[in-house]
């Protein structure tokens, strides 16, 4: 167990459907990350929250909708997805973004295929 | 543009030592990590360089050299446990990381 929870942990749904997946950390820390890791590719990094405030979007496309109500909570709301965002979605949170804060503790993520 | 190369696979055996090296080409850099990803495992850390030079912490060592963009993992005693994919990242200023393709480690008996 890192510390980092994700709900849930197995999700189908059709292009047309609206779901959220949910990521909490109970370590106290400031920054909250999601990943998208995709089969034989690297980990991208798709937004970054600091203090609540999203300091990243790393171009990822509007039907992807992150949402930090605080520190320890954070969401990404999928809506009209296509069949290319199957994938693990990882969430990860950190100390903070600078400094001695280099190490990432990842949540185990939320499967996701997409029909 | 920003890349970090690492080999997509290692096989050795048991009590064995693997290097993985990783090279990267990014702007902004601050560290080098190591993360250890089993499958369907969420991936952990194992180690950090900000500084040129070798990191140990336990079986595991991790290396960088700045001016040449280069680090490697040093697996050392491998056991059964260890097969898992190995991920190098690059951490910028604003510590994000760049993750690399990562590494298959396969155990042999």
């Amino acid at each position: 167990e890192t510390g980092v929870t994700q709900t849930p942990r197995h999700l189908v749904m059709g292009m047309t459907n609206k779901k959220s997946l949910k990521c909490e950390q109970h370590l106290g820390h400031n920054a909250m990350y999601w990943y998208k890791q995709s089969a034989k590719k690297p980990l991208e990094l798709m937004f970054v929250y600091n203090f609540k405030e999203q300091t990243e979007n790393n171009s990822v496309p509007s039907r992807f909708s992150p949402e930090c109500p605080n520190s320890s909570h954070l969401f990404l709301h999928l809506h009209t997805l296509q069949p290319e965002d199957s994938a693990l979605y990882l969430c990860a949170s950190s100390q903070g973004i600078s400094g001695d804060s280099y190490e990432q503790y990842f949540g185990p993520g939320t499967r996701l295929t997409v029909t | 543009g920003q890349s970090l190369e690492q080999p997509s696979e290692v096989t050795a055996v048991e009590g064995a030592i693997v290097q993985i090296n990783c090279t990267y080409q990014t702007s902004g850099f601050y560290g080098l990590s190591w993360y250890q990803q089993h499958d369907g495992g969420a991936p952990t850390f194992l180690s950090y360089n900000a500084l040129d030079g070798l990191e140990e912490t336990g079986r595991f060592s991790s290396f960088l050299s700045r001016s040449d963009s280069y680090g490697y993992l040093l697996l050392q005693e491998l056991q059964m446990k260890d097969s898992a994919s190995y991920f190098c990242a690059v951490r910028d200023s604003w510590g994000k990381l760049q993750f690399g393709a990562g590494t298959q480690v396969v155990v042999t008996p």
